[in-house]
């Protein structure tokens, strides 16, 4: 069974910190990995897409890393803001089909 | 441009009532989805769409319905809710254009009691 698995399942961090978010997935072949961001009450809002040959994607403080060779992704932010706070979540594509494998996500918060 | 709107965006019902929730998108695309988020999980597909007039079932599908008379339109229908459909549910449209952009609605939080 595809499986998206992320860590940590929570994560708080102090205003312009960095951190990174972890993804692990088992879908293969797959097609395209992205990370979203959805606060609270609100639908995800896509950050990254990566095909399986990219290997980094940027967007603005957010930067998407994939090794397709260990089905690993990471999502690193930078200079935290207040504004980060909200839950991460790894979605991948399999290679045939759309039907998108969702990761739990990983709730981050920025305190001041 | 409105993007993926969802209407009602809160619900009540009680136990055996039904009701059909309505996601319209404004892009012209070809695929639609419908979502539901448990609190602390991720979100789980209840039905697909991948044209005007074609559906399909996803991972969680049982007691709901769908249908998708019109390309802009998908309609995700409970004929009996039950409390375990309490939940925030989200649709989703995607283009067959290679951009693998898919765009969510605000979302529905619907309560059976």
């Amino acid at each position: 069974k595809n499986q998206v698995e992320q860590s940590p399942q929570s994560l708080i961090i102090l205003e312009g910190k960095n951190c990174t978010l972890q993804c692990n997935y088992t879908v293969s072949p797959f097609s395209n990995l992205r990370w979203y961001k959805q606060d609270t009450g609100r639908g995800p809002v896509s950050l990254t897409i990566m095909t399986f040959s990219e290997n980094t994607k940027s967007n603005g403080r957010y930067t998407a890393t994939l090794d397709a060779d260990t089905k690993q992704s990471s999502l690193h932010i930078t200079a935290s803001q207040l504004s980060d706070s909200a839950s991460y979540i790894c979605v991948v594509t399999p290679d045939a089909g759309n039907m998108l494998t969702f990761g739990g996500g990983t709730r981050l918060m920025v305190k001041p | 441009n409105a993007g993926v709107t969802q209407t009602p965006k809160f619900r009540v019902l009680k136990t055996g009532q039904s009701m059909t929730l309505l996601c319209a998108q404004d892009m012209n695309h070809e695929y639609m989805y419908w979502y539901r988020q448990d609190p602390g999980m991720g979100l789980r597909l209840i039905h697909y769409s991948v044209g005007e007039g074609t559906t399909a079932k996803g991972e969680v599908p049982d007691g709901y319905n769908v249908s998708r008379l019109k390309k802009q339109n998908f309609l995700l229908g409970l004929e009996s809710a039950a409390p375990s459909q309490t939940s925030v549910y989200f649709c989703a449209s995607l283009g067959a254009d290679g951009a693998y952009e898919q765009y969510f609605g605000p979302g529905t939080r619907l309560t059976v009691t």
